[in-house]
């Protein structure tokens, strides 16, 4: 069993809000991921991080941020809210080279929805 | 570069039939491949995996895939259909040697009618 966890599972927020969902792992696993879903069911990678310190965009523009200050933390933020951020949001995280085969493991999601 | 490509966004089959969910995927390196299955308001959960040994590859929930280099596919089977089974299927490549970061394809949602 996955033991990956997100909050919040839903949230509604008006726009201009900011907000931060948040993504912890007690795996150790290096790497961890952001995906946004859009209601398709398509998963486009926004964010991802080999580890403390880093961080990378993803293959989707996106007005959000990420930090990664400790192995098991992974948040993401959006300072102003808008209704085009409106999707679920999935957190993954995997093995870093070593032993490492691009298996996620995922988080059960939040799901943002801006009025 | 890496990518998959899943034939049909949607897939009808009656309980007890064959489920067909078709994957084929581009890869310039051996290939790690991967079926997850997500249920509603879940986050995805592996169903099965390749990762260069067997190429008939057996799964969670009875479902089997079959790694093809010739064909470039992973299609993935189930012999009898349940309703349970109703879900969206994602087919997901990763790159041996290469970062690791998988390429999905766009879904295919199973449709199980009783």
């Amino acid at each position: 069993e996955a033991d990956i966890y997100q909050t919040p599972r839903y949230l509604v927020i008006g726009t201009g809000k900011k907000i931060t969902l948040e993504c912890s792992q007690t795996m150790g696993h290096d790497k961890m991921y952001w995906y946004q879903q859009d209601p398709g069911m398509e998963l486009h990678l926004i964010h991802y991080s080999y580890g403390v310190n880093s961080t990378e965009k993803g293959d989707l523009s996106s007005e959000s941020t990420v930090s990664r200050i400790r192995t098991e933390h992974f948040p993401l933020t959006l300072e102003s809210a808008r209704p085009s951020h409106t999707s679920q949001y999935l957190c993954a995280s995997s093995r870093g080279k070593q032993g490492g085969t691009g298996e996620l493991f995922f988080g059960e999601g939040s799901r943002l929805t801006v009025l | 570069a890496q990518s998959v490509t899943q034939l049909g966004s949607h897939v009808s089959v009656s309980e007890g039939a064959l489920v067909l969910l078709r994957c084929n995927y581009s890869s310039s390196v051996p290939p790690y491949l991967f079926w997850y299955v997500q249920y509603p308001n879940q986050g995805l959960q592996l169903l099965l995996k390749y990762t260069s040994a067997a190429t008939l590859v057996k799964g969670i929930n009875g479902f089997e895939a079959e790694f093809k280099k010739s064909e470039t596919s992973f299609h993935l089977t189930k012999p009898s259909a349940h309703m349970s089974d109703a879900a969206e299927y994602f087919c997901a490549v990763s790159e041996a040697g290469g970062s690791y970061i998988p390429t999905f394809g766009r879904g295919t949602s199973l449709i199980v009618h009783p």
